[in-house]
């Protein structure tokens, strides 16, 4: 399985942007690319998935590489709110949804 | 929010007495899974289901066994739990899109914190 490499931990200030990136050198072409979150305490939460174009929502945007190696998840605007552990993840085409696979992710830090 | 709950949320047992913990959702959605995380392994599937009575293994199932006897509820059973199944456990589901594939968005619960001592 292709396998994702994120920085342990990153830092940002308050009210500004965040770009969090993400290497997956062995992706293959049919490979999903997807953001989740997990703040303190809770249940992982969706944040973001694209395949090859750059993909918008209300949450964040996906920058995903011409050559898919890498992605850069952007928080646009940073809150205290968004401090959690952020996990990308390769998904490769599947009938259940059975193939996430959750490394450590990065764990975002918040400076007000 | 999704309409998750897990119960019990937390639990204390001891070595080689069964547990079983529930999952109940108000979605209708068709795919439900049990997760454990772990510090230093993040989370790892042990069962998933695509439909009332269909469930398959993930990728850390032995000691576990599943069942959904209805689309609303998939149990997760420890026959007789051991201490390395000390762990926090999250129930998951997510439903088809509209070409009948797997819309990529899981919806998870609160979590389960199951202590074996």
């Amino acid at each position: 399985d292709a396998k994702t490499t994120q920085p342990n931990s990153m830092e940002s200030n308050e009210e500004e942007p965040v770009h969090l990136p993400c290497n997956h050198s062995t992706i293959s072409g049919t490979d999903y690319i997807h953001w989740y979150r997990q703040l303190p305490s809770q249940g992982p939460e969706y944040v973001i998935h694209g395949l090859t174009s750059n993909v918008n929502n209300r949450m964040a945007s996906l920058a995903i590489a011409e050559d898919r190696k890498s992605s850069t998840l952007i928080l646009h605007r940073a809150t205290l709110r968004d401090a959690a552990v952020y996990y990308c993840i390769l998904r490769r085409p599947d009938n259940y949804g059975q193939n996430f696979v959750f490394g450590p992710g990065t764990r975002l830090s918040v400076l007000p | 929010d999704a309409g998750i709950t897990q119960s019990p949320r937390h639990k204390v047992t001891e070595t080689g007495t069964p547990v079983t913990l529930r999952c109940h959702q108000t979605e209708n959605h068709r795919y439900m899974y049990w997760y454990r995380q772990d510090p230093g392994h993040g989370l790892r599937l042990i069962h998933y289901s695509y439909g009332v009575k269909d469930t398959d293994k993930g990728e850390v199932s032995d000691g576990y066994s599943v069942s959904r006897s209805k689309t609303e509820d998939f149990l997760l059973t420890l026959e007789s739990a051991t201490s390395s199944q000390t762990s926090v456990y999250f129930c998951a589901i997510s439903d088809r899109d509209t070409t009948g594939g797997h819309t990529g968005e899981l919806f998870f619960g609160e979590g389960s914190r199951l202590t074996v001592l």
